[in-house]
């Protein structure tokens, strides 16, 4: 069962805040969370721990609330380098080897 | 450092046509995977290889075959190509044994079947 993501898109425009949810129905053990420019691979961005701490990247960060399973991005002061697909992908388990992808988010930061 | 490298980059396949997508990680990670995305949508997993020796199905495995040659590389195989497995196929790896499943992923195959 793949997580589900919301929103499907943001538009924003420079400095500007946005935040990105992902839910699953299934208990976790691990979101990770991933940033697609287009025509490119996607590339990691941060991973949560169940039993973590909540995970920073200049200013983007991340949460993970294992009871609800829900995990949020937040990027703040958006640049236009933000622009791209963030996916997050889920682990029910750290032996379990398939991790599962929402449909992604597009993020357009504009000047 | 080369990471995940995937060939082919483009591939026009005829229904019916078989092929072979290779991926190869100089990474020395255990764990490697086969994605397809198709326009618009997430990652969709076909395969995984736990570890040499070791693959299983994941969501979307009907129509693919693969093999984990040896712990660096790890193919697909489309034995008869249909025009529902037009994709970008990406490839990742990963060192589970971190306890952290993060995965890198190769440049992607486009391929378009006819």
């Amino acid at each position: 069962q793949q997580p589900v993501q919301s929103p499907q898109a943001v538009i924003l425009r420079e400095g500007e805040d946005a935040v990105i949810n992902c839910s699953s129905s299934k208990a976790l053990y691990s979101v990770h969370w991933y940033r697609q420019k287009h025509g490119e691979a996607p590339v990691f961005l941060m991973i949560l721990l169940k039993g973590g701490e909540q995970k920073g990247h200049e200013k983007i960060s991340a949460s993970f609330n294992e009871k609800k399973q829900q995990s949020s991005l937040y990027l703040t002061a958006s640049q236009l380098s933000y622009s791209g697909t963030y996916f997050c992908g889920t682990d029910p388990n750290t032996n379990a080897g398939k991790s599962t992808f929402g449909d992604g988010t597009t993020l357009t930061v504009k000047p | 450092n080369a990471g995940v490298t995937q060939t082919p980059k483009f591939q026009v396949l005829k229904t019916g046509q078989s092929m072979t997508l290779q991926c190869a990680q100089d990474m020395n990670h255990n764990s490697m995977y086969w994605y397809r995305q198709d326009p618009g949508m997430g990652l969709r997993l076909i395969y995984y290889s736990a570890s040499e020796g070791t693959t299983d199905k994941g969501e979307v495995p009907n129509g693919y075959n693969v093999s984990r040659l040896n712990k660096r590389e790890f193919s697909l195989r489309l034995e008869s190509a249909a025009p529902s497995q037009t994709s970008v196929y990406f490839c990742a790896s990963s060192n589970r044994a971190t306890g952290a499943n993060v995965l890198t992923f190769g440049a992607g195959s486009r391929l378009t079947v006819l």
